[in-house]
């Protein structure tokens, strides 16, 4: 089984300031994981991933995120925040050793970024 | 490159109406295929998925079915549509790397 958790409903930031998107996650094998990003009324934009190698992976638009396995997390962060970031964001998980190509998708964070 | 596409982009249809929405993909052969509904911009709730042509795995047992009739189209249907139904309906492909790419989604109010 997989799934993935999203801790907060909502962030909120400051233009300029560190913003650390939290997920956790759980899987009998090993994981993929993936973060995505939603602007209102379009589609999921697909962010970056981990599958191996260095925990901490670079993704699109200077967001980062860490793999941590003792803590099975992977929070997404970006050093300094713009009010374009504010969106809705979701972390996804494939477990390495199921069949299919499902990803399991957290409840998702809003981020808001005021200026 | 790649590219998906979805339609139509907003629909409105009375309750026991049919549905047909339709995903096509563009730049690659033999992707999965997946549809997704999400509720209230929340989470997104997996219908169905497809490794390959006539091959529908369904995750939720509903008033809905999918079909693929060709390589890179997903067809989401429903005979009579419930007020339930209502939500913003999202097409999504992969490929060996597995990460997934959404279509724009099709936002379908059901009245």
């Amino acid at each position: 089984a997989q799934s993935v958790a999203q801790p907060e409903d909502q962030v909120n930031v400051a233009e300029g300031n560190p913003l650390t998107v939290k997920c956790t996650y759980s899987v009998s094998g090993n994981p993929y994981l993936f973060w995505y990003v939603q602007y209102p009324n379009r589609g999921l934009q697909f962010l970056l991933k981990y599958i191996t190698g260095d925990n901490l992976v670079k993704g699109s638009y200077g967001f980062e995120a860490e793999f941590n396995k003792s803590q099975t997390s992977f929070h997404l962060k970006k050093p300094s925040a713009l009010v374009s970031d504010s969106a809705l964001y979701f972390c996804a998980v494939r477990d390495l050793s199921s069949n299919d190509y499902k990803l399991s998708f957290g409840a998702g964070t809003t981020v808001t970024v005021r200026a | 490159s790649q590219t998906i596409h979805q339609w139509p982009a907003t629909l409105v249809q009375p309750v026991g109406s049919p549905l047909s929405l339709e995903c096509t993909v563009e730049g690659t052969s033999n992707p999965n295929l997946y549809w997704y509904r999400q509720a209230a911009g929340r989470g997104l709730q997996l219908l169905f998925y497809s490794v390959g042509i006539g091959q529908i795995s369904s995750e939720v047992p509903q008033n809905l079915s999918a079909s693929r009739p060709q390589d890179r189209q997903f067809i989401l249907s429903s005979k009579k549509l419930l007020l339930s139904d209502s939500g913003f309906y999202l097409c999504a492909w992969s490929g060996t790397g597995n990460e997934q790419f959404f279509g724009p989604g099709t936002r379908l109010t059901v009245l």
